[in-house]
């Protein structure tokens, strides 16, 4: 069983639209949870931790549902600058453990 | 801002020679963290490191790794002897304290193995 599973996409969408985002985890033993963007061929970039009670920065919404194991974000009015590889991103304790990736799923906003 | 950062951008090398891909972690962080992609796949965990020994390392990181911290500032991979196979993207990353676990990745080194 995968460890962080997201759809891959592509999701292609037009400016302005809203777009959610799922990922799932299998270890309910994890205890931090975060969102990072890649664009093509540079570094995964922290676009938000994810908390229990839910949190929001600017555009962009993420949940947590840790008794289905489930990790959501959506971002609203998308920007062409939204577009990116969302990686959804687990890890086993709070502090300096490693982080366990997803795949990513893949976001083109067009104009 | 501060931020990690690793040379060189690019390595080609042959396979059965020795490479070190080096890293400048944000200056007040104390986790440092090795990670690595291959083309199309996702982002793996190679080794962890504090307090100038290895915390946790990852089956990939076999015997033909090693990791350094030779300075206050820099931090190092080194791969024994390259194969075919450790072509990827190499990212550094580092992180603060042991509180959130927030990482902050360098722009990664592009490894060819040829």
């Amino acid at each position: 069983r995968k460890e962080v599973e997201q759809d891959p996409g592509p999701f292609n969408v037009p400016e302005g639209a809203t777009v959610a985002f799922n990922c799932t985890y299998s270890n309910s033993a994890s205890q931090s949870f975060f969102w990072y963007r890649q664009d093509c061929r540079k570094e995964p970039k922290l676009l938000m931790s994810v908390y229990s009670s839910g949190n929001e920065d600017g555009r962009f919404t993420a949940q947590l549902n840790r008794a289905s194991q489930y990790i959501s974000l959506l971002i609203r009015d998308s920007k062409l600058s939204d577009s990116a590889t969302y990686l959804c991103v687990v890890s086993l304790y709070s502090g300096n453990t490693p982080l366990v990736f997803g795949k990513g799923t893949r976001l083109s906003v067009i104009a | 801002e501060p931020e990690v950062t690793q040379t060189p951008s690019h390595q080609v090398t042959q396979m059965g020679q020795e490479v070190i891909l080096r890293c400048v972690p944000i200056s007040n962080h104390l986790y440092f963290y090795w990670y690595r992609q291959i083309l199309g796949q996702k982002v793996e965990f190679l080794v962890s490191f504090y307090n100038n020994e290895i915390s946790e390392k990852s089956e990939i990181f076999d015997d033909q790794f090693s990791v350094e911290r030779p300075d206050g500032s820099n931090f190092t991979l080194k791969i024994r002897s390259t194969k075919l196979e450790d072509s990827a993207m190499y990212f550094c990353a580092s992180s603060v304290d042991s509180g959130n676990n927030e990482q902050f990745f360098g722009p990664g080194t592009r490894l060819t193995v040829l």
